[in-house]
């Protein structure tokens, strides 16, 4: 069975610059989170699809960050405009249903440095 | 307050030591992982619980509902089991800060 694929696994861009991570998880599974793991910090969820649904986005900022689950498989997570306090590494997950009790299973991330 | 807390922050032990990590919630909880993140490294899920106890090679898993505890035993512990270790809590995904364990020879 294939993992949670995510893309690009590095970037670098300056502040104010705009950058889009993308996620394919693993067939099947109906729920896809993506989180932010700044350094030293557990992940922060940023928002949650079930199918092409959006689940919760509580702690998304939405003044500058966007996602999309159009089809219900694959994710989009943009950042426009880029802030400094926005590196960190975005991490993709999927499960089977979004209650919480199946098991989560995490891609590789991708991480986002700022200057 | 964290809805999801974990102590120790940070754990060094020797070789074969028995290690403990615990982590307390505050929220209602259709399930309990315990996650693992190599340094550099991607998380690794070791167990969803909900009730009880899990067993894994040389790791044990423990919740009590009750009490909104759960613990995380290794036995035997090995150098190779120096990581981080964090607890989440679904629906919400509500995620501890971690523990650092290191493990010396």
């Amino acid at each position: 069975e294939a993992g949670v694929a995510q893309s690009p696994r590095y970037k670098i861009i300056e502040k104010r610059q705009s950058v889009a991570f993308w996620c394919n998880p693993i067939s099947g599974h109906a729920t896809l989170y993506w989180y932010q793991q700044i350094l030293g910090q557990g992940p922060k969820l940023l928002i949650q699809f079930q199918n092409n649904g959006v689940v919760d986005d509580s702690q998304l900022p939405k003044d500058r960050f966007s996602a999309e689950r159009l089809k219900g498989v694959d994710s989009t997570l943009k950042i426009q405009p880029a802030k400094l306090e926005d590196s960190a590494v975005y991490l993709c997950a999927s499960s089977l249903e979004g209650t919480g009790a199946n098991v989560l299973t995490f891609g590789a991330g991708s991480r986002l440095t700022v200057l | 307050k964290n809805e999801v807390e974990q102590s120790p922050q940070n754990l060094t032990a020797q070789e074969g030591e028995f290690i403990t990590i615990n982590c307390s919630y505050s929220v209602g909880i259709s399930a309990l992982h315990w996650l693992q993140q190599h340094p550099g490294g991607g998380i690794v899920s070791l167990f969803m619980l909900s009730s009880g106890k899990k067993k894994h090679g040389r790791l044990i898993a423990t919740i009590n509902i009750q009490e909104k505890h759960s613990s995380l035993h290794i036995t035997a512990s090995h150098p190779r089991d120096s990581a981080v270790y964090i607890c989440a809590v679904g629906p919400r995904s509500a995620f501890g800060t971690g523990t650092r364990l290191t493990i010396i020879p």
